[in-house]
């Protein structure tokens, strides 16, 4: 099956600092990456749409400037979260589309576990 | 637009009883569905969908739903429930042959008691 990593698996950093995660597809290539947030017991909230090559597309209310995605290769796509605070304390899921295989179908990443001290 | 109701946050059943998880949709085409379940701290893991083929699918883990265009439902159903099934489980809609980018439910929480 098609497999989604995202590094890293949990992380804390202090406020005003900025955070990386990585989200990649080990066995196919994704044209399309997705970024979600969870709050706790929440449902997803999708934030952004990535596209290898091109800027990403931002969900209404979702700040371009705070949340800086790039999606350089085909199997790579990384949030930054810039000059983090306590409220961004969250869940980050990533998710990619699998569309080389013949079907069209989106798997997800483990999450991260980012908290702003 | 599109949006996805799922009826109770929590759903508790005894082991080896059936399990019922409620997924209501609306959509102004024909939709694509899916339920995926979350383990803690996890990502979502695809149980099975729905994509125009037959109305009754059958995922992983015994799980199977079934599609009722006239209620407008997708509901999700075990017919014993074991301990392990305890999780996050998420319907989730996407418009077939439009916008791929899905919309999901609130999300249910199933709680299996021995």
């Amino acid at each position: 099956g098609a497999v989604v990593s995202q590094h890293p698996s949990r992380v804390i950093c202090k406020s005003g600092t900025s955070v990386k995660i990585e989200c990649r597809s080990l066995d196919f290539q994704a044209t399309t990456m997705f970024w979600y947030r969870q709050f706790p017991k929440q449902s997803l909230m999708l934030m952004a749409t990535s596209n290898e090559g091109s800027k990403a597309t931002y969900e209404q209310g979702v700040e371009k400037d705070k949340f800086l995605i790039n999606h350089a290769s085909l199997t790579l796509s990384t949030l930054t979260v810039t000059s983090a605070h306590p409220e961004d304390s969250s869940f980050y899921i990533c998710s990619a589309r699998a569309t080389d295989r013949g079907w069209d179908e989106q798997y997800f990443g483990p999450g991260t576990r980012l908290t702003v001290t | 637009a599109q949006s996805v109701t799922q009826l109770g946050s929590h759903v508790s059943v005894s082991e080896g009883a059936l399990v019922l998880l409620r997924c209501n949709y609306s959509s102004s085409v024909p939709p694509y569905l899916f339920w995926y379940v979350q383990y803690p701290n996890q990502g979502l893991q695809l149980l099975l969908k729905y994509t125009s083929a037959a109305t009754l699918v059958k995922g992983i883990n015994g799980f199977e739903a079934e599609f009722k265009k006239s209620e407008t439902s997708f509901h999700l159903t075990k017919p014993s429930a074991h301990m392990s099934d305890a999780a996050e489980y998420f319907c989730a809609l996407s418009a077939s042959g439009g916008s791929y980018i899905p919309t999901f439910g609130r999300g249910t929480s199933l709680i299996v008691h021995p």
